[in-house]
């Protein structure tokens, strides 16, 4: 079946150290996206990409950094530089246009 | 640009019991409307979607939706909710043209008690 991997599920940190969250899909969809989710807050994008080799920033990209080089991976690097890492993150795929998204089961991050 | 607020943080129901969940919107043409449900400690999952057309939309897990320009909302409706409906739920609103970035509400914690 169809859908979009993230690893790991749970992931710990020590404050300081840089980490890569991992996101896979083999929808064939063109575009994807990371969003952060803090209790009461909603989704918040990160970043997104609706192309091979091409992405942009979104509301808080500050602290994160990302890359396509492949259709089926979009994987999220949050940097030392990202004040309060610790949350919920999200990926998610669409077809482009406004098909809806197909999200991820998420990656929790602890920062100690 | 395009918001939405959803102004409930909380609803109780009783299982078996009809639901109906808020959700406005703001933006100036007729905008892209969508549902999504997250379990604890999951992705989102699109419940349903509105472009145009009929007004009342049919989604998943017998859920359904209305859209009313007069009123800028947009609300989930079930008639018999069941346990397993307990989540959150998040309403989610594009603009046409641009970058296809919807924005979304903060969501509505459905608390279900049998």
């Amino acid at each position: 079946d169809g859908g979009i991997t993230q690893s790991p599920k749970y992931l710990f940190r020590k404050e300081g150290q840089n980490v890569t969250l991992s996101c896979e899909q083999n929808l064939n969809h063109d575009a994807m996206y990371w969003y952060r989710q803090d209790p009461g807050q909603g989704l918040r994008l990160i970043y997104y990409s609706q192309i091979v080799n091409d992405f942009q920033k979104g509301d808080i990209a500050e602290g994160y950094s990302v890359s396509r080089e492949k259709k089926e991976s979009f994987p999220l690097t949050v940097t030392s530089a990202q004040k309060n890492p610790t949350a919920f993150y999200l990926c998610a795929s669409s077809i482009g246009g406004f098909s809806g998204y197909t999200f991820g089961s998420g990656t929790r991050l602890t920062v100690v | 640009a395009q918001s939405v607020t959803q102004p409930d943080i909380h609803i109780t129901v009783s299982e078996g019991a009809s639901l109906e969940l808020r959700c406005n919107y703001s933006y100036g043409a007729t905008p892209y409307l969508f549902w999504y449900v997250q379990s604890p400690g999951q992705g989102l999952q699109l419940l349903l979607k509105y472009f145009s057309g009929d007004t009342l939309v049919q989604g998943i897990k017998g859920f359904e939706a209305e859209f009313k320009r007069s009123q800028s909302s947009f609300n989930l409706r079930k008639p018999s909710v069941h346990w397993s409906d307990a989540a959150e739920y998040f309403c989610a609103v594009g603009a046409q043209g641009g970058s296809y970035i919807p924005t979304f509400g903060r969501g509505t914690s459905l608390i279900v008690h049998p």
